[in-house]
C-alpha cells in the first residue's frame, strides 16, 4: 500500500528566500504524486501533479517539484517566497485509478517579512 | 459557480444530535469522497464511493454513515454526534484518468458541544 511522509509540520522562511517543502513516498507501482495547497478558511486546491511524464513538474504560483525515483521523493520548491504563499501544503500519492489517494499530514508554511 | 459545493459551511450542534452534511458536484465525476481534517493529522478518509451503487469505508468510518443519492450527491451523517467529531469536513470528487486527482469542496466546520 502507498504512503507519504512530509518532513516538518511547520516551515518558516523570509520573504524572497527559497521555499523547500519535503515529501517522501512509498509505492509498490509507479505512483501519481500531487501537491495541494490550502489557504486559510478554504478548501484544498491542486498546485501540481506528477503522472509519469516529465520528472520536473511546474505548477501554479511559481512552484515546482521534482520526482526522484531513487530517493522516493517529490519535494516542492519555489525560488523566491511571497507573503501570499503562507498556507498549508499537502503532498499526496496514488497508485492509479483503482487506488485511493493518500495524503501527508501537511506542512504549514509561514513567510517572515 | 463552484464545481463542488457543501452545505452547511458551519454548524454547531449538541452531543447526541443527528446531523447531515451534504455535498453536490457538477464535474460529472462518478467518484466522491468524504474526508475529515484535524490539526496535525492531515486529511483522513471517512467514506468513498466509486459510483452510485458503490460505498466503501475509509480509515475512520466509525460513527459516520453516508448516502449516495445520485451521481452528483453524496451525504455524510453523524447519527449521534460526539465532541471528538468536531473537525473540518471536506467532500471531494476525483478523475480516475489522472490517478484520482481530487477536487475539493470548501469544507464544513462542525463543532459538537
Amino acid at each position: 500500500a502507498q504512503s507519504v511522509t512530509q518532513l516538518g509540520s511547520h516551515v518558516s522562511v523570509s520573504e524572497g528566500a527559497l521555499v523547500l517543502l519535503r515529501c517522501n513516498y512509498s509505492s509498490s507501482v509507479p505512483p501519481y504524486l500531487f501537491w495541494y495547497v490550502q489557504y486559510p478558511n478554504q478548501g484544498l486546491q491542486l498546485l501540481l501533479k506528477y503522472t509519469s511524464a516529465a520528472t520536473l513538474v511546474k505548477g501554479i504560483n511559481g512552484f515546482e517539484a521534482e520526482f526522484k525515483k531513487s530517493e522516493t521523493s517529490f519535494h516542492l520548491t519555489k525560488p523566491s517566497a511571497h507573503m501570499s504563499d503562507a498556507a498549508e501544503y499537502f503532498c499526496a500519492v496514488s497508485e492509479g485509478s483503482a487506488s485511493k489517494i493518500i495524503f501527508g499530514s501537511g506542512t504549514r508554511l509561514s513567510i517572515r517579512p | 459557480d463552484a464545481d463542488v459545493t457543501q452545505t452547511p459551511r458551519n454548524r454547531i450542534t449538541k452531543t447526541g444530535k443527528r446531523i447531515m452534511l451534504e455535498c453536490s458536484q457538477t464535474k460529472g465525476h462518478d467518484r466522491m469522497y468524504w474526508y475529515r481534517q484535524d490539526p496535525g493529522l492531515g486529511l483522513r478518509l471517512i467514506y468513498y464511493s466509486f459510483d452510485v451503487k458503490d460505498i466503501n469505508k475509509g480509515e475512520i468510518s466509525d460513527g459516520y454513515s453516508v448516502s449516495r443519492q445520485a451521481q452528483a450527491k453524496f451525504s455524510l451523517s453523524l447519527e449521534s454526534a460526539i465532541p471528538n467529531q468536531t473537525a473540518l469536513y471536506f467532500c471531494a470528487t476525483s478523475d480516475p484518468g489522472t490517478g484520482n486527482e481530487q477536487y475539493f469542496g470548501p469544507g464544513t466546520r462542525l463543532t459538537v458541544t
